[in-house]
């Protein structure tokens, strides 16, 4: 089982729509939590992070964890073609591991 | 001017050469990182430091070797490259916050390597 897993997609979603991406991890003990964007050939650029229970919102993109199902998601709103990119969840417990990304296309 | 800045941009070399990376921060953070990205893989961590003293083996070091000059400065070198080394790689700096928990990871733009 990987550390950190997320759906590689490709993710479709239409301009406008709501983009929900999740991710799921083993290190019970993980203490804080992030989102990165990454655009072709670019390096990852923060989103948010998160660290206690719940949702955080910022924006259009709204970070919800839940610790005893070892869930993470990240939600983001009015979706637009400049959303598309590949989103790296990444996960501290004692060390801090990423997702490989999931894939996400907005459709204009 | 950026905060985190790697050069070179991009390289090519060939097989069995020396090949150096090198990473500068004006963050002032204490914890810088080198990661390789391969289509498919996501982020892997070849090698950390927590401060100028202190290194350590991420989950692919084979084949790299790292220094940290200062706080500012970590360096990557491919002793021996060879092609499967080909790919992005990124640095990136860090620290803690006031409660000990790690805080984000700020990526410099990367290096696209090509070994051939």
């Amino acid at each position: 089982q990987k550390e950190v897993e997320q759906n590689s997609g490709p993710l479709s979603v239409p301009e406008g729509a709501i983009a929900s991406l999740n991710c799921t991890y083993s290190d019970r003990g993980s203490q804080s939590f992030f989102w990165y964007r990454q655009y072709s050939g670019k390096s990852p650029e923060l989103i948010m992070f998160i660290y206690s229970n719940g949702d955080k919102e910022d924006g259009r993109f709204t970070a919800q964890l839940n610790k005893a199902s070892q869930y993470v998601s990240l939600l983001i709103r009015d979706s637009q073609p400049s959303d598309s990119a590949t989103y790296l969840c990444a996960v501290n417990g004692n060390k801090l591991v990423f997702g490989a990304g999931t894939i996400l296309r907005v459709k204009s | 001017d950026a905060d985190v800045t790697q050069t070179p941009r991009n390289r090519i070399t060939k097989t069995g050469k020396r090949i150096m990376l090198e990473c500068s921060q004006t963050k002032g953070h204490d914890r810088m990182y080198w990661y390789r990205q391969d289509p498919g893989l996501g982020l892997r961590l070849i090698y950390y430091s927590f401060d100028v003293k202190d290194i350590n083996k991420g989950e692919i070091s084979d084949g790299y070797s790292v220094s940290r000059q200062a706080q500012a400065k970590f360096s990557l070198s491919l002793e021996s490259a060879i092609p499967n080394q080909t790919a992005l790689y990124f640095c990136a700096t860090s620290d803690l916050n006031d409660t000990g928990i790690q805080e984000t990871q700020y990526f410099g733009p990367g290096t696209r390597l090509l070994v051939l």
